[in-house]
């Protein structure tokens, strides 16, 4: 599976745009971005998976540039209930893989 | 659809004793996987189950095992509780063919003294 590496943690004021990057230099050419929202003593929640260029949601969106090394999470008009870690993972879309979660990105929101 | 459950939400053991931790997926959802989570090491996977059979495993020692039942339902197992073993365990479901979306529970949260 392939690596990512996320920023550890961010801080954002509360109505702001929140962009999250994580980079996947090793991506495979049938790995999948899936990012995931995780609020303390919780499971994660699924938010949004990609494959390449923009993904949209309700809840978010997904930059997935053409080489597809990196990818990047947008969260628009974020409020406090957005405080949570975000983990970015990236594996083949197949039923018998298995996930591996790294750090994930830890945001606070502040008023 | 109910979400992923588990149960009990809460344990306390001590060292020596086994535990034994339930999950009731999505209904349709035939595989099951198990993380634990802990302050310092994150979410790591244990093990998951497919219709039944174990599909992957983690890099876990034998204490921890588990099953899956005919009716999807998980139960995940840790034998001879060690105080590294206090953690959040989390159970995830998913339709298990070709989507990786999966459905966490609450998690069992264990504490083991």
């Amino acid at each position: 599976l392939a690596k990512t590496t996320q920023p550890i943690s961010m801080d954002s004021y509360e109505g702001q745009e929140v962009n999250i990057t994580c980079s996947h230099n090793n991506i495979a050419t049938n790995d999948y971005i899936t990012w995931y929202q995780q609020f303390p003593s919780q499971g994660p929640r699924f938010i949004i998976q990609g494959y390449k260029t923009k993904v949209t949601n309700e809840v978010a969106s997904l930059f997935i540039p053409a080489d597809r090394k990196s990818s990047t999470l947008s969260l628009p008009r974020v409020s406090l209930s957005d405080t949570a870690v975000y983990y970015c993972l990236v594996s083949p879309n197949f039923g018998n893989e298995k996930l591996t979660f790294g750090t994930g990105t830890r945001l606070t929101i502040i008023p | 659809k109910a979400g992923v459950t588990q149960t009990p939400r809460y344990l306390i053991k001590t060292r020596g004793q086994q535990v034994t931790l339930s999950c009731s997926p999505i209904s349709g959802h035939r595989s099951v996987s198990w993380y634990q989570q802990t302050p310092g090491q994150g979410l790591q996977f244990l093990f998951e189950y497919f219709s039944e059979t174990q599909r992957n495993k983690g890099n876990f020692p034998g204490r921890f095992s588990g099953r899956q039942f005919s009716n999807s339902r998980s139960e995940m197992n840790v034998s001879t509780l060690e105080l590294g073993d206090s953690a959040l365990y989390l159970c995830a479901s998913r339709t298990g063919q070709t989507s990786y979306e999966q459905y966490f529970g609450p998690g069992t949260r264990l504490t083991v003294t």
